[in-house]
């Protein structure tokens, strides 16, 4: 069965400074994506990154990046240049295998910036 | 803002009651899911429409039920709603299968 894991139920982080939010998935479908979602305290789910199963360079998006880690089947978020704004719950997600397209999501990890 | 609407927002009910939830997808996305976000449960993925067909089903009790119009919108129809019910329900949608996602800003479903 797939599975994600963040094992960082919260985190702090001093404004300006970098980040990484963990995530490690299991899978035995040769062909996955994994997803990032920010999500504040509005509720909102916000797409922040994808990194799919067979991309030969780690993705990234502006201040995100993805550390992605094949063998060790590790996806993580880092975040460069932390601001108060990024203070929310981050959800990693893979997606699920066959033709199926949802996604399954980890249970987060809760980032607090300090000023 | 995803491109996904949402309606209502908020939502109070009893238990034992009936209510439908709607969701519009972004222009030209043919692929709708409905996920639940509970406290206990986490995120979790319940139905899955392509073009007005069923594709996939998660953990959807019988007490849910979903569709998608041929205008793709879709609504989410719970029923016999019980006190654990009350989560909030996220609509996302994608212009096909296996593509990233954009989620609704959600509807908080809140069961007296």
């Amino acid at each position: 069965a797939q599975k994600i894991t963040q094992t960082q139920p919260g985190m702090f982080v001093q404004e300006k400074e970098a980040v990484t939010l963990d995530c490690t998935y299991d899978t035995s479908d040769p062909s996955y994506g994994l997803f990032w979602y920010k999500q504040p305290s509005s509720g909102e789910m916000i797409f922040l990154i994808y990194q799919g199963s067979y991309d030969q360079q780690n993705a990234t998006e502006g201040r995100y990046s993805l550390n992605f880690q094949k063998a060790r089947k590790s996806a993580n978020l880092v975040i460069s240049a932390s601001q108060l704004g990024d203070s929310a719950m981050y959800f990693c997600a893979m997606r699920g295998g066959g033709s199926q397209g949802n996604l399954i999501f980890g249970k987060g990890t809760k980032l607090s910036v300090k000023p | 803002d995803s491109g996904v609407t949402q309606t209502p927002k908020h939502l109070i009910t009893a238990t034992g009651q009936r209510v439908t939830l709607r969701c519009s997808p972004r222009s030209g996305d043919l692929s709708v899911y409905w996920y639940q976000q509970s406290l206990d449960q986490g995120l979790q993925f319940l139905i899955q429409y392509y073009n007005g067909e069923e594709r996939a089903k998660g953990n959807i009790l019988e007490r849910f039920s979903a569709q998608q119009f041929p205008d793709l919108h879709s609504e989410l129809n719970l029923s016999s709603l019980e006190l654990g019910d009350s989560a909030l329900y996220f609509c996302a949608s994608s212009t096909r299968v296996g593509l990233w996602q954009f989620f609704g800003p959600g509807t908080r479903l809140t069961v007296l």
